[in-house]
């Protein structure tokens, strides 16, 4: 298995354009967590899927983040409108059960400019 | 105080050397994690735990439920085991991950 892979890996973008980030999860597994990281916050979780249902949205900042997972193999979290402090690394996670080591993605990094 | 406390911050050794990085934690959980990532942004797991002890080649993780600590271990450090070391814990109903602030770990050689 190539493991999870997210897209784009670097994303540039201008304050208030919409961003949209993606995720494929590892085939056969049951839960997907996406997470921010940045310098001064660390690691944090935005929101997890068990079985495409979202469990726990309350990581999600604020009204201009939303998640969806539409089928087992692709995730997708979106910013509109993005602002300057939402740039960071963003990791897509998998794992076989929620309670299971998860597999993380390479991550995407974003930079609102 | 944040629910997940790694030490020290920063970490220098020299290769060889045997290393050791803590992470305490308050609140009551169900299992313990650590996670390696290195310059290049990529994270890897290295052990999940919920007691006692667990080896992987030059790693050793072991868990204190009672004292709510955890310790990560490498023996014969070396240069290509530089990276930051976070640690998360797992707790609630829904089983969220908390992570601490990670230790950057650099070893010369």
């Amino acid at each position: 298995d190539a493991g999870v892979i997210q897209s784009p890996r670097h994303e540039v973008t201008e304050m208030g354009q919409e961003v949209t980030l993606r995720c494929k999860p590892i085939s056969g597994h049951n839960s997907l967590f996406w997470y921010r990281q940045t310098m001064m916050r660390g690691l944090e979780l935005l929101i997890y899927f068990n079985n495409n249902v979202p469990i726990d949205d309350s990581g999600m900042p604020e009204d201009r983040f939303s998640a969806k997972m539409p089928n087992a193999s692709f995730s997708t979290l979106k910013i509109q409108p993005s602002e300057p402090r939402d740039s960071a690394v963003y990791f897509c996670a998998s794992s076989p059960t929620r309670e299971s080591e998860a597999f993380f993605g390479q991550g995407t990094r974003l930079t609102v400019v | 105080k944040n629910e997940v406390e790694q030490s020290p911050q920063n970490l220098t050794a020299q290769e060889g050397e045997f290393i050791t990085i803590n992470c305490s934690y308050s609140v009551g959980i169900s299992a313990l994690h650590w996670l390696q990532q290195h310059p290049g942004g990529g994270i890897v797991s290295l052990f999940m735990l919920s007691s006692g002890k667990k080896k992987h080649g030059r790693l050793i993780a072991t868990i204190n439920i009672q004292e709510k600590h955890s310790s990560l271990h490498i023996t014969a450090s070396h240069p290509r085991d530089s990276a930051v070391y976070i640690c998360a814990v797992r707790s609630g109903a829904n089983s969220k991950l908390t992570f601490g602030k990670g230790i950057t770990l650099s070893v010369r050689p």
